[in-house]
C-alpha cells in the first residue's frame, strides 16, 4: 500500500466549530487529493493540489479550505463544520508516472457534524 | 455527467471468472479508461489502466474494444475478498466517481 496516513479516522463534532483533517504521505508525490463520499454518490473531489502552496477546487469546495505547505502533507479545513458536512473523507495521492490519472488513496476519515 | 455506464449489481462464485462490463461511447482519443474498487469501508483501491491497447496485470486483465466504446474487466478467479464495488472511469486527467457495478463473490 501506498504511504497515506489520515488523521484523525474518526471525529464527532459540533455544528460552528471548526474541523480540520490531515492527510500525510511518505511517497513524494506530486499531487494530492480530498474527496468526500456520501451515500448514494460516488466520491466526490473537494479540493487538490499539485505542488506546494498550489491548489485547487474540485466539484464541491464550497466551505471547504486546504493547505499545503510541504509536499508530504494536505491539510482540509472545515471553517465551520455543519451537518451536511457529515461524511467520509479520502485523502488521495498521484504522480501521473505512466500517464493517466492512478491515485492512491488513504483510509479515510468518518465525520460526523451533529 | 458520467461518462460511462456500468451494471449496478453482479454476482459470481468463487473461482469463476468475473467480467464486469463498462460502456463509454463518448469517449475522446486521448481518454484512458481507469477501473478502481472500493472494499467495504476502505479507500478505492487502482486495479487497472489502459488507452487502446488491452492489459494485464497481477490483479485483473483490461479489455478494451477497437472502437474504444467498450470495454471489459476481468478477475480471472474471483474470491470472497473480491467482493467491492467497482468503477470504471474515463479521463485524461481527474478521476470522476459514478456509482460503480457492485460485485458479490459468494462461496
Amino acid at each position: 500500500d501506498a504511504g497515506i496516513t489520515q488523521s484523525p479516522r474518526h471525529k464527532v463534532t459540533e455544528t460552528g466549530t471548526p474541523v480540520t483533517l490531515r492527510c500525510h504521505q511518505t511517497e513524494n508525490h506530486r499531487y494530492m487529493y480530498w474527496y468526500r463520499q456520501d451515500p448514494g454518490h460516488g466520491l466526490r473531489l473537494i479540493h487538490y493540489s499539485y505542488g506546494v502552496k498550489d491548489t485547487d477546487k474540485g466539484e464541491v469546495s464550497d466551505g471547504y479550505s486546504v493547505s499545503r505547505s510541504k509536499t508530504e502533507d494536505f491539510l482540509l479545513t472545515l471553517e465551520s463544520a455543519t451537518s451536511s458536512q457529515t461524511s467520509v473523507y479520502f485523502c488521495a495521492i498521484s504522480d501521473l508516472a505512466g500517464g493517466g490519472e492512478t491515485q492512491y488513496f488513504g483510509p479515510g476519515t468518518r465525520l460526523l457534524v451533529l | 455527467d458520467a461518462k460511462t455506464t456500468q451494471p449496478p449489481s453482479m454476482d459470481c462464485a468463487e473461482g469463476r471468472a468475473a467480467n464486469l462490463p463498462c460502456n463509454h461511447s463518448t469517449i475522446s482519443g486521448n481518454e484512458y479508461v481507469y477501473w478502481y474498487r472500493q472494499i467495504h469501508s476502505q479507500g478505492p483501491q487502482y486495479i487497472i489502466h489502459g488507452l487502446k491497447n488491452n492489459e494485464t496485470n497481477e490483479m485483473a486483465s483490461l479489455i478494451i474494444t477497437e472502437d474504444r466504446k467498450s470495454s471489459t474487466l476481468i478477475l480471472p478467479h474471483a474470491t470472497l475478498r473480491d467482493t467491492a464495488v467497482y468503477y470504471c472511469i474515463v479521463t485524461i486527467q481527474k478521476l470522476v466517481f459514478g456509482t460503480g457495478t457492485r460485485l458479490l463473490v459468494s462461496p
